[in-house]
């Protein structure tokens, strides 16, 4: 199945550091998600952005809708020890009936 | 409360056997979607469910079964014809943008 592009894979950064990642598509999505996945838990939906260009924030977390509507990024300000785990972006074509995920972002946090 | 849960949490059954794997929502969604999950692996989509009574096969359906029979519920059903069924599966459903995972079964085959 389509998969989108997301990096890094993995990440190993220390306390207090910020964190970028993104995803790309070769597809336009109306709807893109972020997820974290806590070990071995289901992922958790941290923003979810509908618009292009559209900038979202949850806590230090922060969310941008790529203007093409082909990428996403999530960005962590001053990481802490229980931003570890995996991170999910996913995107919707509308109308779809399913999400498309990227293959994660692991996040290593040094004390 | 409202959410997704999946029972039980792990699962161990022996090479040969079928085994249903049980997914609840009280969100009021009509679709739901099982995905499998392995060791340091994204997430595959097996099956999923967009209404009550109708299903569709995702992108690694073959060895799995579902039913749909009730909103709130969509049995996965791993059988003995599915080669590597050890694996993390994780349940979800979603409304019109958002779709909502649940905690996960982690099955193990020997």
């Amino acid at each position: 199945g389509q998969q989108l592009n997301q990096s890094p894979q993995s990440m190993f950064i220390q306390e207090g550091e910020d964190v970028s990642m993104n995803c790309t598509s070769s597809s336009i999505f109306n709807t893109w998600l972020w997820y974290k996945q806590d070990p071995g838990e289901g992922p958790v939906l941290l923003i979810a952005l509908y618009k292009a260009g559209e900038l979202t924030s949850n806590g230090r977390l922060t969310a941008q809708f790529g203007i093409t509507r082909k990428d996403s990024f999530l960005n962590i300000s001053a990481s802490i020890p229980s931003d570890v785990g995996i991170y999910f972006c996913a995107g919707k074509v509308q109308g779809a009936q399913k999400l498309v995920f990227g293959q994660g972002t692991r996040l290593t946090i040094n004390p | 409360d409202g959410g997704i849960t999946q029972s039980p949490k792990y699962l161990f059954r022996k090479e040969g056997q079928n085994v249903t794997l049980s997914c609840e929502q009280n969100l009021n969604h009509d679709a739901m979607y099982w995905y499998r999950q392995d060791p340091g692996q994204g997430l595959r989509l097996i099956y999923y469910s967009q209404i009550v009574n109708d299903f569709q096969k995702g992108d690694i359906a073959e060895g799995y079964s579902v039913s749909r029979e009730k909103k709130e519920s969509f049995p996965l059903t791993v059988t003995s014809a599915q080669k590597n069924p050890t694996a993390f599966y994780l349940c979800a459903s979603a409304g019109a943008y958002e779709q909502y995972f649940g905690p996960g079964t982690r099955l193990t085959v020997t």
